[in-house]
């Protein structure tokens, strides 16, 4: 079963509104991270925040990690509708397997100009 | 420029014909993955691989086989394909440590008839 569960599965906003998506996972982790993919294309890597680490910031990104709660969520701030794409968390596990990267489903986001 | 590639980008094919799939990186990485994208399952595991000569089984390795025998490549073979390996594939690669994002390919659409 996949690690990161996200919420919602779909999101459509206005342009300049905030978006927040969330991502639950199971297990034990190291390190989550946030990707982002544009419509069939490639995923390109938007943020990492460590185990021991509650909130990173990153230009309109803000993800913050909640270990007691396994759940992370990342907030776009005044969103444009260059950021209609699909986000996914993808969680790092603890112990040595450094190239496993465990990905959710998936947040689908719509910014309507 | 820093990339992974991947080729071919597109392929159309028949249930048991043997196909590979091309992977490289040009980042001196040491960890490479490959993923499968399905509609409301995201993406999978399927091989990744720590150095040369050294891979490990991710979430869905059945019908899959990898080599490394170069640190820069990292090919993708379906022996038999069948039908349900239609499918978005990425190679992803990323340097060691706990904390690295990885950088993904363009991916390859493989359809199996």
């Amino acid at each position: 079963s996949q690690q990161g569960e996200e919420d919602p599965q779909a999101l459509s906003i206005q342009e300049g509104e905030n978006a927040t998506m969330n991502c639950s996972y199971k297990t034990s982790i190291n390190n989550l991270q946030w990707y982002r993919q544009n419509s069939g294309r490639g995923l390109v890597h938007l943020i990492l925040i460590r185990s021991n680490e509650r909130e990173k910031h990153s230009g309109r990104l803000r993800v913050t990690l909640d270990t007691s709660k396994k759940s992370s969520s990342l907030l776009i701030t005044a969103s444009r509708a260059a950021d209609t794409a699909s986000y996914f968390c993808a969680t790092g596990p603890g112990g040595t397997s450094y190239g496993k990267l465990t990905f959710g489903q998936g947040t689908i986001l719509t910014v309507h100009p | 420029e820093a990339q992974v590639t991947q080729n071919p980008r597109y392929l159309i094919t028949v249930t048991g014909k043997k196909l590979t799939v091309t992977c490289s990186q040009n980042m001196n990485h040491e960890y490479m993955s490959w993923y499968r994208q399905d509609p409301g399952l995201g993406l999978r595991q399927i091989y990744y691989s720590m150095n040369v000569e050294v891979t490990d089984k991710g979430d869905v390795p059945e019908g899959y086989k990898v080599s490394r025998k170069e640190k820069r490549n990292f090919p993708l073979i379906l022996e038999s394909p069948s039908p349900n390996q239609t499918s978005l594939y990425f190679c992803a690669s990323t340097a060691g440590g706990r904390y690295n994002e990885q950088f993904f390919g363009p991916g390859t659409r493989l359809t199996v008839l």
